[in-house]
């Protein structure tokens, strides 16, 4: 089956230091990843996407991403955390159904807190 | 370019009534998604329309219904309504759909809807 799994339900940083929040992906075929991040009471914004091409995909505020075929991983990391960073992040994989369009998978999330 | 537009953004109901709630997508997307959001089942696909016709539909019951009209606007309607249907509906446009890949969905900031 098709699934997308964030190990951690919780990470915590101090602002000022790196930041990984880890993603790792089970899917047929050629993996389109994505990461959306979600503040309170608000939807999802999306971040970053990988579809081929570098293994370090660039994205919004700061963020960057990981794609490990290997490993399986698409980890999302910023090198100096903000508190304002501090949300729930989604880690989610495209799916194709044949002559049904697809649909996202997302992982559980990880809640990000970053402490001043 | 304004978002995707969800109302209402919070409704009360009791069981057994029904509901239906609104998106409108960002200008000139084809294609709306609807995802349900729960603490303990996380984001879950509920179906895909594109240009009117439903393209994919997630595993709930039949209960769960929708529809898009021509100018890509798309109801939810949810039947019968029972105590665990309370969630965050939260509806996503994108541009071509989710079959392709340089569509990412753009969310909109949800219905918080609460079954007493």
């Amino acid at each position: 089956a098709q699934s997308v799994a964030q190990p951690e339900d919780q990470v915590n940083v101090a602002e000022g230091n790196p930041l990984t929040v880890k993603c790792t992906y089970s899917v047929s075929g050629n993996p389109y990843l994505f990461w959306y991040v979600q503040y309170p009471n608000r939807g999802l914004q999306f971040l970053l996407k990988y579809i081929t091409g570098d293994n370090l995909v660039k994205g919004s505020y700061g963020f960057e991403a990981e794609f490990n075929k290997s490993q399986t991983s698409f980890h999302l990391k910023k090198p100096s955390a903000l508190v304002s960073d501090s949300a729930l992040y989604f880690c989610a994989v495209r799916v194709l159904i044949y002559n049904q369009g697809g649909k996202l998978i997302f992982g559980q999330g990880t809640e990000l807190s970053v402490k001043p | 370019k304004a978002g995707v537009t969800q109302t209402p953004r919070y409704l009360i109901k009791t069981r057994g009534q029904q509901v239906t709630l609104s998106c409108s997508p960002i200008s000139g997307h084809r294609s709306v998604s609807w995802y349900q959001q729960t603490p303990g089942q996380g984001l879950q696909f509920l179906f895909e329309y594109f240009s009117e016709t439903q393209r994919n539909k997630g595993n709930f019951p039949g209960r769960f219904s929708g529809r898009q009209f021509s100018n890509s606007r798309s109801e939810m309607n949810v039947s019968t309504l029972e105590l665990g249907d309370s969630a965050l509906y939260l509806c996503a446009s994108s541009l071509d759909g989710t079959s392709s890949y340089n569509s990412p969905l753009h969310f909109g900031n949800g219905t918080r809807l609460t079954v007493t």
